[in-house]
């Protein structure tokens, strides 16, 4: 059974603040780390999906590291924005004979105040 | 629209009731994924499909639960005999195809109460 895990469970921040949390993944038999934004009422959202150790990504003021030695991921906001709340989702791609499942993490829900 | 379309948006059944949920996937997309959202979890894997052959279905709570997809495009995901547990979020996803570490886009989901 995979293990991902996602923290905190929930974040309140203020707008302006910058933010990050965390996706932690097996080392073992990486094939891809997929990001999500989910916000109520909508479907979720893709964000990035990165494959290599040391990857770096950004969709303006969001970005994405990646560090498969260690198995985990950091999603950073910038100048967080009431808009950008939502539970923002990591899913765990171990390839092999599976290639498309996607193991998810529970989910950080963020939530930035006016 | 040009995106992954769930049907019908709600169900409400009573226990010992089947029930079908449908997707559409976006136009031209391979792969085809099945995923259940308990409250307060992360979605979890039930099957997928690269076009017509149903590639994994480990993730399948039991036998009462199946999925087809006969034509390469649109999925079924039928639930038979339902229970409470049953009661879910089902997302449907598609993607360009599964190998090439494309996102997955996922429709708004099916959202099933048992009674």
């Amino acid at each position: 059974i995979l293990n991902v895990e996602q923290s905190p469970q929930s974040l309140h921040v203020q707008e302006g603040d910058s933010t990050n949390f965390t996706c932690s993944f097996p080392s073992s038999n990486f094939y891809a780390l997929h990001w999500y934004r989910w916000e109520t009422a909508k479907s979720p959202e893709a964000l990035f999906v990165m494959t290599l150790n040391g990857d770096e990504k950004k969709k303006g003021r969001i970005s994405a590291t990646l560090n498969t030695k260690e198995g985990y991921s950091y999603l950073y906001i910038k100048g967080s924005q009431p808009e950008d709340s939502a539970t923002y989702l990591c899913a765990f791609n171990a390839g092999g004979t599976s290639y498309g499942k996607l193991t998810f993490g529970q989910g950080t829900i963020l939530t930035v105040h006016p | 629209g040009a995106g992954v379309s769930q049907s019908p948006r709600y169900k409400v059944a009573k226990r010992g009731q089947d029930v079908a949920l449908r997707c559409d996937p976006i136009s031209g997309h391979v792969s085809l994924f099945w995923y259940q959202q308990a409250l307060g979890q992360g979605p979890e894997f039930l099957t997928y499909f690269q076009n017509e052959a149903q590639l994994d279905k480990s993730g399948l709570p039991s036998d009462r639960f199946f999925a087809e997809r006969p034509e390469g495009s649109v999925s079924t995901l039928k639930i038979q005999r339902t229970q409470q547990e049953d009661s879910a979020v089902y997302l449907c996803a598609s993607s360009v195809d599964s190998y090439s570490n494309q996102p997955q886009h996922f429709g708004d989901g099916t959202r099933l109460s048992i009674l």
